[in-house]
């Protein structure tokens, strides 16, 4: 079945280390996406990516990092800058056009701190 | 700033009845409105999709309206389940040229048997 893997499901990160999520998408989707996911928030954008070897920042890029080598990954850093990583981190994809295609989302990674 | 607020935050109802979930904005320059839900722990599953030229759209015991010049969508669920029970999201892409979301802070909806 053609979907998003997000892995892991739950990770644990120690004062002062860079963790990498991972993200998936066999559904040849051009632009992929990472949100956070507080409780009591709506998800914000972290970074995008409309086509292999560029992306954006989003909202709220600080302490985060990305790469796109291939379209169907897009690796998320949480890097040590990042104060307050604990969050549900979410990643999407789409269809880059015009033309109103919605985004499909993995099941999420849980970060917490150690 | 584009915002997109839901109301209300939590709704309980007894199974069986008719519902509806509501979410404004406050730019009407959209190109489109997505409805997702999303069960705890899980990512989120997309519900309905309704571009800006719409007015509504139907899936199954689903029906999204969006008016636009008032920066308002419903989402009507009919015969609640108790498997309907979930949080519930809105979000708006803005114009502009990018795929980016905004997205509402989402109802949580419970349905009793």
């Amino acid at each position: 079945d053609g979907g998003i893997t997000q892995s892991p499901k739950y990770l644990f990160r120690k004062e002062g280390q860079n963790v990498t999520l991972s993200c998936e998408q066999n559904l040849n989707h051009d632009a992929m996406y990472w949100y956070r996911q507080d409780p009591g928030q709506g998800l914000r954008l972290i970074y995008y990516s409309q086509i292999v070897n560029d992306f954006q920042k989003g909202d709220i890029a600080e302490g985060y990092s990305v790469s796109r080598e291939k379209k169907e990954s897009f690796p998320l850093t949480v890097t040590s800058a990042q104060k307050n990583p604990t969050a549900f981190y979410l990643c999407a994809s789409s269809q880059w056009t015009v033309s109103n295609q919605p985004q499909h989302f993995g099941d999420g990674t849980r970060l917490s701190i150690l | 700033k584009q915002e997109v607020t839901q109301i209300p935050a939590a709704l309980s109802v007894p199974e069986g009845e008719n519902l509806v979930l509501n979410c404004s904005f406050t730019d009407s320059a959209i190109y489109n409105l997505q409805w997702f839900r999303q069960d705890p722990g899980k990512g989120l599953t997309s519900l309905l999709l309704i571009q800006s030229s719409q007015r509504e759209q139907t899936s199954g015991r689903l029906n999204a309206s969006l008016d636009k010049s008032s920066g308002r969508s419903t989402l009507y669920i009919a015969a609640s389940q108790p498997g309907d029970s979930a949080t519930y999201l809105c979000a708006v892409r803005p114009e502009g040229g990018s795929e980016k979301l905004v997205f509402g802070k989402g109802t949580k909806l419970t349905v009793n048997p």
